[in-house]
């Protein structure tokens, strides 16, 4: 299976501090997604880094690629309580359409 | 900002029942997914459509599970029997695609909240 497998499955930091999460996967891939979930919402996509691509950067988002350890982190930086989301990962490899992981529970401790 | 609507937001009801959950799509956009979350199993592909041809619907219950797209404008998900095990979140997304997967962002509806008794 394809799927990203988002690490740590839950992350509590202070309000300012970094926050970063992984996402594994297990096949190749076209482009991975980031996606943001708050609560009793659906998902709100973020980013979305092409298999040619390293880094990519959207305000205080900074996501990074590594197709041969098959993995992505995002960074948010300077985190602030209205950052408390659970955050997903997703690719998107060949004629399938996007698989998500299981998400990072993110809190923000102001 | 343009948003995909879906309704109803919350449904309650008894095992046995039909349910009916409706979505609208972004105007423009040709590919609508439909996904049901778990707390077990997370977010699973149910069924998607490409300019309302259904292009996928292998993660569906075949004997109880319909998808369809009556126009452009409308996605239908149906469960007929309904059972305590389809209580989720069932979530529309709408996007762009130009081949036989998507590539592009999903653009998430705010999801219907299932509980089958």
């Amino acid at each position: 299976s394809q799927q990203g497998e988002e690490d740590p499955q839950a992350l509590s930091i202070q309000e300012g501090e970094n926050a970063t999460m992984n996402c594994s996967y297990k096949t190749s891939i076209n482009n991975l997604q980031w996606y943001r979930q708050n609560s009793g919402r659906g998902l709100v996509h973020l980013i979305l880094i092409r298999s040619n691509e390293r880094e990519k950067h959207s305000g205080r988002l900074r996501v990074t690629l590594d197709t041969s350890k098959k993995s992505s982190s995002l960074l948010i930086t300077a985190s602030r309580a209205a950052d408390t989301a659970s955050y997903f990962c997703a690719t998107s490899a060949g004629n399938t359409p996007l698989v998500f992981g299981k998400g990072t529970r993110l809190s923000v401790i102001a | 900002d343009a948003r995909v609507t879906q309704t109803p937001r919350h449904k309650v009801t008894e095992m046995g029942q039909e349910v009916t959950m409706r979505c609208q799509p972004i105007l423009g956009h040709n590919t609508v997914f439909w996904y049901r979350q778990t707390m077990m199993q997370g977010l699973e592909l149910l069924a998607y459509f490409r300019n309302r041809a259904p292009l996928d619907d292998s993660g569906m219950p075949k004997d109880r599970f319909s998808a369809e797209m009556p126009d452009a404008t409308l996605a239908t998900l149906k469960i007929q029997p309904s059972e305590p095990r389809d209580s989720a979140v069932y979530f529309c997304a709408s996007g762009l695609g130009h081949r036989q997967n998507s590539n592009q962002p999903q653009h998430f509806g705010d999801g219907t909240r299932l509980s089958i008794l």
